[in-house]
């Protein structure tokens, strides 16, 4: 059964830091792995999807990486700022529809 | 376009009543997904369908649940009798097909008193 984890739980940054959120699963079989954000009362926001033949995706200040054979995903927020303060979850796409990590609660204090 | 919406936004109702949730994914895709969002648990896989194929029910808790997708577009997730352990956001999400990005819709929280 896949299970994916995601450290840290919670990341509190000064505004202007580069970070990097963690997301490793047990089982490399997949399709793709997604990284959403989710604000607080509201629904899930994707941010990338890599494919399973992939090792990156970009999209502005975020770049996502898969290393499928080490069961590792990272996501890298440059240049961190207020509006980025979220609640940051991954997902792998495999057989079944996604699993997801418990994910990380990112402040970013101005 | 339009986005996957969710009707309606917020929902109390008793133990032991039945309630329905809906869902109408995006145009066009042929995926559609419900998860359910608890507190403390994390997302987890409700129920799947693709284009025209039997549903994977293999995430519902269970037999107090079910789901319809009507047309292959709008789907209704039923949950019955409802008890305090069913209180949650359902998440509602679409795909162009299985295995592509999933878009998720607002949600509707479940508060069973």
């Amino acid at each position: 059964k896949q299970e994916v984890t995601q450290i840290p739980a919670a990341l509190s940054v000064p505004e202007g830091e580069n970070l990097v959120l963690n997301c490793s699963f047990t089982d490399s079989a997949i399709y793709n792995l997604q990284w959403f954000r989710q604000d607080p009362g509201k629904g899930l926001t994707s941010l990338l999807l890599i494919q399973s033949s992939q090792r990156e995706q970009t999209s502005g200040r975020l770049n996502a990486s898969l290393d499928k054979s080490s069961g590792r995903s990272t996501l890298y927020i440059a240049a961190s700022q207020p509006g980025d303060s979220a609640t940051y979850l991954c997902a792998v796409g495999g057989n079944t529809p996604l699993v997801f990590g418990k994910g990380t609660r990112l402040s970013v204090i101005a | 376009g339009a986005g996957v919406s969710q009707s309606p936004s917020n929902k109390v109702t008793e133990k032991g009543k039945d309630v329905e949730l809906r869902c109408d994914p995006i145009s066009g895709h042929t995926a559609l997904y419900w998860y359910r969002q608890s507190l403390g648990q994390g997302l987890e896989f409700l129920i799947y369908f693709q284009g025209n194929s039997a549903p994977d029910k293999s995430g519902l808790p269970s037999d107090r649940f079910s789901a319809e997708r009507t047309g292959g577009s709008v789907s209704t997730l039923t949950i019955q009798r409802t008890q305090q352990e069913d209180s949650a956001v359902y998440l509602c999400a679409s795909s162009f097909a299985t295995q592509y990005e999933q878009y998720f819709g607002p949600g509707t929280r479940l508060t069973v008193t």
